[in-house]
């Protein structure tokens, strides 16, 4: 079975500051791999997702993830965060087993911007 | 395209009460699914239908059942409310239950039992 674990329940950042979001997950077999963002009292909306096609995945809203397969990691990055990225992000694995289309969420992390 | 849509968005129920949340979607999507959030705990999946006619359980099915009712439209009931329901529940399709499929969200439905 796969799980996902975020580090971190909580980051803060100042405005135009890097942004990095942990994920690693746990997969026996090769996984896919979502990022989703969820702004306050909305649903959840996709971000970005690894299919195997290329390790390095550009999302909406200039955020990018790194599919580290030695490390198990998928962590979502920004450059330059904006007020408008704070969030909550999950971190989600589908793997490529039986379970198809099914997701495994991670908890989540509460992202929050100062200026 | 409204996308995901879901009725009701708060609902206040008292413990052994019943009631059914409504989802539709307008994607022509095959797959749908319920799920619950609650706080540091992510999604869990409670049920999903790969496609119109089937349904099958998720994480955390018990207490609830669900019905495909036609290929847009999939509802939670909750027979005997319990106050261990009390969570915000997304709907969410997809065009099929490829592991890559992308999979759209309501904007949830946020209920209470007292």
């Amino acid at each position: 079975a796969q799980s996902v674990t975020q580090l971190g329940s909580h980051v803060s950042v100042s405005e135009g500051a890097l942004v990095l979001l942990r994920c690693n997950y746990s997969s026996s077999v090769p996984p896919y791999l979502f990022w989703y963002v969820q702004y306050p009292n909305q649903g959840l909306q996709l971000l970005l997702k690894y299919t195997s096609a290329a390790t390095l995945v550009k999302g909406i809203n200039g955020f990018e993830a790194e599919f580290k397969k030695s490390e198990t990691s998928f962590h979502l990055t920004k450059p330059s965060a904006h007020m408008s990225d704070a969030a909550e992000y999950f971190c989600a694995v589908s793997d490529g087993g039986t379970s198809y289309g099914k997701l495994t969420f991670g908890q989540g992390t509460i992202l929050t911007v100062h200026p | 395209n409204a996308g995901v849509t879901q009725t009701p968005k708060f609902q206040v129920l008292k413990t052994g009460q019943s009631m059914t949340l409504q989802c539709a979607q307008d994607m022509n999507h095959n797959s749908m699914y319920w799920y619950r959030q609650d706080p540091g705990m992510g999604l869990r999946l409670i049920y999903y239908s790969a496609s119109e006619g089937t349904t099958d359980k998720g994480e955390v099915p018990n207490g609830y059942n669900v019905s495909r009712l036609n290929k847009r439209e999939f509802s939670l009931r909750l027979e005997s409310a319990a106050p261990s329901q009390t969570s915000v529940y997304f709907c969410a399709s997809s065009e099929g239950t490829l592991h890559t499929d992308t999979q759209y969200f309501g904007p949830g439905t946020r209920l209470t039992v007292l």
